[in-house]
């Protein structure tokens, strides 16, 4: 297993225009989080899921934010009509259920979003 | 709520000093405590972690140990290398991982030869 991928690593994209983004946890991971990192701060929860189940979703930004993982398995995060604040590294990080490990999160390599 | 605080950066150190940067947390119960590492450009990785009082977790070299008296998790290096150059986050998490991490804001840390 090659660990958490993300896709696309790099996006630009114009103001008002919608955004998604990909994340493929590691294969035997029930939990999937995602974050948002700006400039010289840590990062910052958005959301995460439970196998297809998304438990929490209050932390996401505005309605503009939305997240499916509709099979449990790769999960995509959309941004609609995106805004010059948007602009931030998101990561994804994903996670076993249960036993040894399970409070340990592995992360993508991100996706950097610059809008214009 | 729960929160991390690390010692502000950036730090700057010559080749083979010594590394520490300050880490301490607030949070109820027994929280979990971890050192990420980003290097420029890329995501986050799991440098050490410990998962209760007195364990000390160590990689490359690196050490942290959980402090549950002081509500510290300090990381150390003996000697530092140029390729040690990075961010470091400081991050805590409920032990069933229920609950996303919490995040210090990160320290700078660059190595010059």
């Amino acid at each position: 297993d090659t660990g958490v991928s993300q896709d696309p690593r790099h996006k630009i994209t114009k103001r008002g225009q919608n955004v998604t983004f990909r994340c493929d946890p590691i294969s035997e991971h029930n939990r999937l989080y995602w974050y948002r990192q700006t400039l010289g701060q840590g990062p910052e929860f958005l959301t995460y899921f439970q196998n297809e189940a998304q438990l929490e979703k209050s932390r996401l930004l505005s309605d503009r934010f939305s997240a499916e993982r509709p099979k449990g398995s790769f999960s995509t995060l959309e941004i609609q009509r995106t805004e010059q604040g948007d602009s931030a590294m998101y990561l994804c990080a994903s996670s076993p259920l249960g036993g040894r490990g399970r409070e340990t999160q592995y992360f993508g390599p991100g996706t950097r979003l610059l809008v214009l | 709520g729960d929160s991390v605080t690390q010692m502000e950066g950036p730090v700057t150190l010559s080749e083979e000093a010594f590394l520490t940067i300050n880490c301490t947390y607030t949070a109820t119960g027994y929280p979990s405590l971890f050192w990420y590492v980003q290097y420029p450009g890329e995501g986050l990785q799991l440098l050490l972690k410990a998962t209760k009082a007195d364990d000390k977790g160590s990689n490359k070299g690196f050490e942290a140990t959980y402090r549950k008296e002081t509500t510290s998790f300090h990381l150390e290096k003996g000697s530092v290398q140029v390729s040690d150059s990075a961010v470091y986050f400081c991050a805590l998490s409920d032990p069933s991982g229920n609950t996303p991490l919490v995040f210090g804001k990160g320290t700078r840390l660059s190595v010059i030869a």
